[in-house]
């Protein structure tokens, strides 16, 4: 497709379980994001990834998250023991170099845990 | 505590006036970008500030960069209700390769 696609759109799963969200970003992009975006809130950096290097895992806000990404494709995001607080919109962006250019976000995957 | 400051967080006009946003930091950008975000969407660019002093318009928005790059506002003339939306600065600073943004400032144009 022509944008970041994101899936699922929307997840309600029950505490304690593990989500796996994914991203696809638009084509040819070596710069892939990913933010947390809390109801009525700014963004949150989760973690980068550019090319073949080593991602920045720096805004990971606990262990319970992961996030793998192969070559310059498809990247998943992976939370395990989910907690009520991680209910938010996990919005994915892609770039075709590194931060200061324009980055494309997709349209975000809502969890809901109850 | 916020890298990026937002003011208003919350604003609500009617059509026709206008307003400003503000966007604050202790810290220096390279970069500095306003995105807009609707409802169940992902935020799209508005614009781009790379220097001290910059102004930038776009039709009814007017964007500025502050001299000393902390700091950046949002200047919406005749506000039209598809002005609507979630406003937010994003900066990008040297040795950091992801994007900090702010809180962001919720708007709301009522016809």
């Amino acid at each position: 497709g022509a944008g970041v696609s994101q899936s699922p759109s929307n997840k309600v799963t029950e505490k304690g379980k593990d989500v796996e969200l994914r991203c696809d970003p638009i084509s040819g992009h070596t710069a892939l994001y990913w933010y947390r975006q809390r109801l009525g809130q700014g963004l949150e950096f989760l973690i980068y990834f550019q090319g073949n290097s080593a991602p920045d895992k720096s805004g990971l806000p606990s262990d319970r998250f992961s996030a793998e990404r192969t070559g310059e494709s498809v990247s998943t995001l992976t939370i395990q023991r989910t907690q009520q607080e991680d209910s938010a919109v996990y919005l994915c962006a892609s770039s075709p170099r590194v931060a200061g250019n324009t980055i494309y976000f997709g349209e975000g995957s809502w969890l809901t845990v109850v | 505590t916020q890298l990026l400051e937002q003011s208003p967080q919350f604003l609500s006009i009617q059509e026709g006036e206008n307003l400003t946003v503000y966007c604050n930091s202790s810290s220096v950008f390279s970069s500095l970008q306003w995105y807009r975000q609707e409802p169940g969407e992902g935020p799209v660019l508005l614009v781009t500030v790379v220097t001290g002093g910059e102004v930038k318009k776009l039709k009814r928005l007017t964007f500025q960069f502050g001299d000393a790059r902390k700091d950046s506002s949002l200047h919406i003339t005749a506000a039209q209700p598809g002005d609507t939306g979630l406003y937010l600065c994003a900066g990008s600073r040297t040795g950091r390769r992801a994007l900090t943004f702010g809180s962001g400032t919720r708007l709301q144009v009522q016809p």
